[in-house]
């Protein structure tokens, strides 16, 4: 089983929808939760860290459930400007600091 | 501009040849990494480092090769380059390599061994 896993969709939803999708992880035992956002053949850049209350940025609201293992990204109001690959990211455990990456879900916003 | 370069940006290699990706970054930052991307797989961790001076493997590590002799530089080298190593491959760096530090990534090489 891999550690992270995504829907790899693609999502392809109009202008000013919204679009939600999860991430599941492997180990009960991760502590920290990310949101990567990878534009098209660029670098993944931050997009927003995770926490256990849930949090916004914005458009963007993520949500931690520990107790089934998933966090998901909700986009609201979608422009197009937000197409791009969202990566799931969870470290392994305390005290280590190395990433797992899910593969990405893509999402193409259109006109 | 602060951030991280990485030279070359493509590279088409013959396999078997010897080559170092180069990976510079101006932040101060102390934990540097190496990932390769392939398509359908997530970032896999190929080597890191804490600090100037140590390495560490990754999740992927056979084949490559790095060092750290100095906070703002880390080549990933490919002693016997091999086509399962054709890869877009990104450095990394995170001020402390803490759990909730932020990663900020290179622009990525991409490379073919053919």
């Amino acid at each position: 089983r891999k550690e992270v896993e995504q829907d790899p969709g693609p999502f392809n939803v109009p202008e000013g929808a919204t679009v939600a999708f999860n991430c599941t992880y492997s180990n009960s035992a991760s502590q920290s939760f990310f949101w990567y956002r990878q534009d098209c053949r660029k670098e993944p850049k931050l997009l927003m860290s995770v926490y256990s209350s849930g949090n916004e940025d914005g458009r963007f609201t993520a949500q931690l459930n520990r107790a089934s293992q998933y966090i998901s990204l909700l986009i609201r109001d979608s422009k197009l400007s937000d197409s791009a690959t969202y990566l799931c990211v969870v470290t392994k455990a305390t005290n280590d600091y190395k990433l797992s990456f899910g593969a990405g879900t893509t999402v193409t916003v259109r006109a | 501009i602060a951030g991280i370069t990485q030279a070359p940006t493509s590279q088409i290699l013959a396999a078997g040849r010897r080559m170092t990706l180069r990976c510079t970054q101006d932040m101060r930052h102390n934990a540097m990494y190496w990932y390769r991307q392939d398509l359908g797989l997530g970032l896999r961790l190929i080597h890191y480092s804490n600090t100037a001076g140590t390495t560490g493997k990754g999740e992927v590590p056979d084949g490559y090769s790095v060092s750290r002799a100095n906070t703002d530089d880390f080549p990933l080298t490919l002693a016997s380059a091999v086509p399962s190593q054709t890869s877009v491959y990104f450095c990394a760096s995170s001020s402390s390599g803490g759990t909730t530090d932020t990663q900020y990534f290179g622009p990525g090489t991409r490379l073919t061994v053919l």
